[in-house]
């Protein structure tokens, strides 16, 4: 079992430009999530799917940031246009059932 | 709204002695706790995980964790910290639906 893979690992990116962010979950886990961690504010509940349909994105900041999940190992946050506040690392974590995520290693996001 | 505080953001132990990390949750019914662990650069690694039933629960890695109804607690605790025990540590409750609510986390250093 790979886990839940990440990519990239790190980004820089200038401000305005567009930002992918990708994620491939642990086969079978039926629940993909999206975080995001700051120092100031932690870790912050973006969006997350149930069955590649998005339940709950709340926690989106602003029209800027966008999520898909076109099939069950595969998906994407997107950044557009990106902005300097937006640095920040990206988790992205998969389970099956109720609980007990499993962590991807992160991207680590910043705009200049 | 459910809730996780973590009082202590940073705590500095001796190697070899015992740990204890505090954590209390707002929930208004029987809770799922959870603590994590971060090691620098990584993503979360789930310790241990409680549902219901006995209240102690052993995790990986030698900690044990015990829910407290009456003190709405959930504290993670260790006999005798490594170093390689330095590390961010996350208590979290499950929200429903999948959904974690994480703690702002304490931060371990141990000292030689």
């Amino acid at each position: 079992d790979a886990g839940v893979i990440q990519s990239p690992r790190h980004e820089v990116t200038e401000m305005g430009q567009e930002v992918t962010l990708r994620c491939k979950p642990i086969s079978g886990h039926d629940y993909l999530f999206w975080y995001r961690q700051t120092m100031m504010r932690g870790l912050e509940l973006l969006i997350y799917f149930n069955n590649n349909v998005p339940i709950d994105d709340s926690g989106m900041p602003e029209d800027r940031f966008s999520a898909k999940m076109p099939n069950a190992s595969f998906s994407t946050l997107k950044i557009q246009p990106s902005e300097p506040r937006d640095s920040a690392v990206y988790f992205c974590a998969s389970t099956v059932g109720t609980f007990g995520y499993t962590f991807g290693s992160g991207t680590r996001l910043t705009v200049v | 709204a459910q809730s996780v505080t973590q009082p202590d953001i940073h705590i500095t132990v001796s190697e070899g002695a015992s740990l204890e990390l505090r954590c209390n949750y707002s929930y208004g019914a029987t809770p799922y706790l959870f603590w994590y662990v971060q090691s620098p650069g990584q993503g979360l690694q789930l310790l241990l995980k409680y549902f219901s039933g006995d209240t102690l629960v052993q995790g990986i890695k030698g900690f044990e964790a015990e829910f407290k109804r009456s003190q709405s607690s959930f504290n993670l605790r260790k006999p005798s910290v490594h170093w390689s025990d330095a590390a961010e540590y996350y208590c979290a409750v499950g929200a429903g639906g999948g959904k974690l609510i994480f703690g702002q986390g304490t931060e371990l250093s141990v000292k030689p």
